[in-house]
Parts: C-alpha cells; sequence; structure tokens
C-alpha cells in the first residue's frame, strides 16, 4: 500500500501569517491526492482534491499544490478558525490512506 | 441537505462484534457508494471498506478482510458496518462517509458524526 507521511507534525503558525503544510507519498501518486481538516471532535472536511481543487465552499486562502510525491497545502492569512489538524490523502491507489496529519497551532 | 447520521457509542468485549449503522438522507441513496472509514485515538485515519448502495457490491480493505462486513438496506436508506473478532486494537471512532459525486468511489466529501466503539475487558 501506498504509506504517506507529512511534515511537519506539528506548526506553530501566528495569526494574519502563512502556512505550509507539506505530504509525500512513497510512490506515485499523480494528482490523485485530497486534504481534509478535522478539528477535535468532528468529522475530517473536504478542503482539496485533485491536488489544487478547492471543495465547495472552501475559502480562496486555502491552496493545493504538487504533482507525483510530492503536495503542499497553503494556507494564507491565517484566521483563528484555521488551527487544527490537516490530513493528506491519496485516493490512486487501493486501500486509500492517509498521511499521520500535521497539527497547526496557534503561535 | 446531505446527511448521514450514524447510531451511537458501543463498548464491547474482546471476540465480540460490533454492528454499526449510518442512515442517509437529502439524495439519492442507491447513486452513491458510501465508506467506513475508523481513527484510533491519536492516530492517522484509516480506509475500511466500501459498499455501492445500489449492486451492494463491496470492496474492503485487506488488513480488515474476513472480520468486516458492510451491508446496505436500501428501504431504510442505510448502511451497516460489522466488525467481528474485536481487538482491543478496533477501539476508535468510527465514520461513515460518501463521496463526492455519483460514481465516485474515492473522494470523502460528506461524513457522518462518528460512533466511538471501545473494546475492553
Amino acid at each position: 500500500e501506498i504509506v504517506m507521511t507529512q511534515s511537519p507534525a506539528t506548526l506553530s503558525v501566528s495569526p494574519g501569517e502563512r502556512a505550509t503544510l507539506s505530504c509525500r507519498a512513497s510512490q506515485d501518486v499523480r494528482s490523485n491526492l485530497a486534504w481534509f481538516q478535522q478539528k477535535p471532535g468532528q468529522a475530517p472536511r473536504l478542503l482539496i482534491y485533485v491536488a489544487s481543487t478547492r471543495a465547495t465552499g472552501i475559502p480562496a486562502r486555502f491552496s493545493g499544490s504538487g504533482s507525483g510525491t510530492e503536495f503542499t497545502l497553503t494556507i494564507s492569512s491565517l484566521q483563528s478558525d484555521d488551527f487544527a489538524f490537516y490530513y493528506c490523502q491519496q485516493y490512486n491507489n487501493w486501500p486509500l490512506t492517509f498521511g499521520p496529519g500535521t497539527k497547526l497551532e496557534i503561535k | 441537505q446531505v446527511q448521514l447520521v450514524q447510531s451511537g457509542a458501543e463498548v464491547k468485549k474482546p471476540g465480540a462484534s460490533v454492528k454499526l449503522s449510518c442512515k442517509a438522507s437529502g439524495y439519492t441513496f442507491t447513486e452513491y457508494a458510501v465508506h467506513w472509514v475508523r481513527q484510533a485515538p491519536g492516530q492517522r485515519l484509516e480506509w475500511m471498506g466500501w459498499i455501492n448502495a445500489d449492486t451492494g457490491i463491496t470492496k474492503y480493505s485487506q488488513n480488515l478482510q474476513g472480520r468486516l462486513t458492510i451491508a446496505r438496506d436500501i428501504s431504510a436508506n442505510t448502511v451497516y458496518m460489522e466488525l467481528s473478532s474485536l481487538k482491543s486494537e478496533d477501539t476508535a471512532v468510527y465514520y461513515c462517509a460518501r463521496g463526492h459525486y455519483p460514481g465516485d468511489y474515492v473522494l470523502l466529501l460528506f461524513w457522518g458524526q462518528g460512533a466511538l466503539v471501545t473494546v475492553s475487558s
């Protein structure tokens, strides 16, 4: 199965600043990569799919890039509501697999 | 609006089985696959399997093959997940999720609220 890794494990950023989260796949997943946001006690929320397409209702400050094995989620001008866990997920091969997550915390 | 409403928390002993439900509303039930995904405490999300709500065809993670059964009741717009021979490592929040559009088996757009399953002697 494809193993997903994410870095950093924890990212401390001040509100209003930019956050850059990384995701790596153990093999080529083309652009079949999604990003999710999850807050404590809540279900994950789909943010990005096909590596760079925002899901309906997701603010433009969320952007995704990359293809193959290296991907990035960028959140420009962080707002208080953005501090959460972020997971990447590949859907190029079965089984669907998720990264271990990045905790985005307030600096 | 699309809603997936799951059954409540369960506490089970090792070796027992658990059966969870996921009731769908707000869309045509048979047009979408429904997935089950779980998350052990402090761990990453783990995809478990899906069911085509129309045909009943299923696909399971090899890690759970033999212990996992996903079924649906079209008349009730409900999907069920049963996991047998429970171990302490199965303690997790279990989510059902639906795809983005008809025929989509990979994008998990809509999620249930989750159900905690605790396996403890």
